[in-house]
């Protein structure tokens, strides 16, 4: 069975910096591509940042890129979300999703719990 | 980029009574080589992930009860509850996975009348 856990949210101030983990578990890492969706509160869904099968490619959402690195140790099987330059508008719960396969974009039928991550004085 | 529009915002409906959901790509997703729409629907209640009803516009996930389903082609598609129960009260989202970056749908709620 597929399980994803995020760790790593809370409270930071504009500007600051949070990494984010994403446990995973009932598959192997390699050969999948892992992604990060989150949720602004009471607001829908936005693709954040996806890391490919081969570890090799990376894709960032325009409102992300250049503040975000997504990342992962094969020997944890576990991805990260390195954030800097945080904003209030990055306050949202930030959730792990796996589609499966290996694609940059794709359908998502796994889901960890996310973890909130809020920004602000 | 691809833009998703979902309507209309919010819809209640009776028990038992059928529930439409619209969505519309702003370019199509049907990739013409394997002539698939690259379309998925989400529910998601409160305190909880999304989870996913039908991809491929059309093909229903393993587990989701067969009064969801999904229809349309190239831009525009829909999500039908044929018969609405109590636990379906949910926001649905509509996502295209056609092109990166992959783009949600600004969600629909559905609540009982």
């Amino acid at each position: 069975e597929v399980q994803l856990l995020e760790s790593g949210g809370g409270l930071v101030q504009p500007g600051g910096s949070l990494r984010l983990s994403c446990a995973a578990s009932g598959f192997t890492f390699s050969g999948y591509a892992m992604s990060w969706v989150r949720q602004a509160p009471g607001k829908g869904l936005e693709w954040v940042s996806t890391l490919s099968g081969s570890g090799g490619s990376t894709y960032y959402a325009d409102s992300v890129k250049g503040r975000f690195t997504i990342s992962r140790d094969k020997s944890k099987n576990t991805l990260y979300l390195q954030m800097i330059s945080l904003r209030a508008e990055d306050t949202a719960i930030y959730y792990c999703a796996n589609s499966g396969y290996d694609s940059s974009a794709y359908y998502y039928p796994y889901w960890g719990q996310g973890t909130l991550v809020t920004v602000s004085s | 980029d691809i833009v998703m529009t979902q309507s209309p915002d919010s819809l209640a409906v009776s028990l038992g009574e059928r529930a439409t959901i619209n969505c519309k790509s702003s370019q199509s997703v049907l990739y013409s080589s394997n002539n698939k729409n690259y379309l998925a629907w989400y529910q998601q209640k409160p305190g909880q992930p999304p989870k996913l009803l039908i991809y491929w516009a059309s093909t229903r996930e393993s587990g989701v009860p067969d009064r969801f389903s999904g229809s349309g082609s190239g831009t525009d598609f829909t999500l039908t509850i044929s018969s609405l129960q109590a636990e379906d009260v949910a926001v649905y989202y509509c996502q295209q996975y056609y092109t990166t970056p992959p783009a949600f749908g600004q969600g629909t709620k559905v609540e009982i009348e």
